[in-house]
C-alpha cells in the first residue's frame, strides 16, 4: 500500500525556536495533505488541509502564522512550528490522499514534538 | 452539522473475546466511511473503507458494516488479540471530500 513518511519522528527544541516537520508521500502523488495534532489520550484534531501549489486552509482556532504549512510539491508538505512554546508540545501527524489512492487517506507515523 | 459519534469511548475485554464498536454519523451528502486503527504513539492505519453501496467489508478478523439508511456503522473484532489494543477511529467523508469528519475514537484494551 501507499506509504507516507514523516520526519523527524521525535524532536526536542528550545522555547522560542522554530521546528520543521516533513511529510512525504513515497509512492504516490499527494494532491491533498492534512496536518493534525493529538494530545495524549485524545482524538486527532485537524489543523489544516493543503492542496499542492496552493495555500493551506486552516481550521478555526489554528494560528496560520504560527503553524506554517507548505505543500510545494506533489510528494512533500512541511509544517513549521514557529516560536515554539511548551504548550505546543504534542504529537503531530500528517496524512495524504492523491492519485492512485482511491478514497483511502494514508497517515504518516507521526512526529513527537517536545518544547523545553 | 456534520458529526461522527463513536461508542463506547473505551472498552475492556479479555483476550479471545469478540467485540463490536459503533459509529453513528450525520455527514451529508455521504461519500465513504473508513475505520482506522491507531496504536499509541503511532499514526492511524486503515482497516476498511466503505462506500454508500457496501454493507459489509472484512479485513482479517475485522469486519465493518454500514447501514446508509440509519447512518450507522460497526466494526466487529473477532477472537481479539493483545495486539488489538489500540484506538479505533471512524472517519466519514462527504461527497467531494471537501470535509472529512473524524470520530473521537474508541480506546480498546485487551486483557490477557
Amino acid at each position: 500500500g501507499a506509504v507516507v513518511s514523516q520526519h523527524p519522528s521525535r524532536v526536542i527544541c528550545k522555547s522560542g525556536t522554530s521546528v520543521k516537520i516533513e511529510c512525504r508521500s513515497l509512492d504516490f502523488q499527494a494532491t491533498t495533505m492534512f496536518w493534525y495534532r493529538q494530545f495524549p489520550k485524545q482524538s486527532l484534531m485537524l489543523m489544516a488541509t493543503s492542496n499542492e501549489g496552493s495555500k493551506a486552509t486552516y481550521e478555526q482556532g489554528v494560528e496560520k502564522d504560527k503553524f506554517l504549512i507548505n505543500h510545494a510539491s506533489l510528494t512533500l508538505s512541511t509544517l513549521t512550528v514557529t516560536s515554539a512554546h511548551p504548550e505546543d508540545s504534542s504529537f503531530y501527524i500528517c496524512s495524504a490522499r492523491g492519485q492512485g489512492t482511491g478514497n483511502t487517506i494514508y497517515f504518516g507515523e507521526g512526529s513527537w514534538l517536545t518544547v523545553v | 452539522k456534520n458529526q461522527v459519534e463513536q461508542s463506547p469511548q473505551s472498552l475492556i475485554i479479555l483476550e479471545g473475546k469478540n467485540c463490536t464498536l459503533q459509529c453513528n454519523y450525520t455527514v451529508s451528502p455521504f461519500s465513504n466511511l473508513r475505520w482506522y486503527k491507531q496504536d499509541t504513539g503511532r499514526g492511524p492505519v486503515s482497516l476498511t473503507i466503505m462506500t454508500f453501496s457496501e454493507n459489509t467489508k472484512s479485513n482479517g478478523r475485522y469486519t465493518a458494516t454500514l447501514d446508509a439508511d440509519t447512518k450507522q456503522s460497526s466494526l466487529h473484532i473477532t477472537a481479539s488479540q493483545l495486539s488489538d489494543s489500540a484506538s479505533y477511529i471512524c472517519v466519514v467523508s462527504a461527497i467531494g471530500d471537501d470535509k472529512i469528519i473524524f470520530g473521537k475514537g474508541t480506546r480498546l484494551h485487551i486483557l490477557p
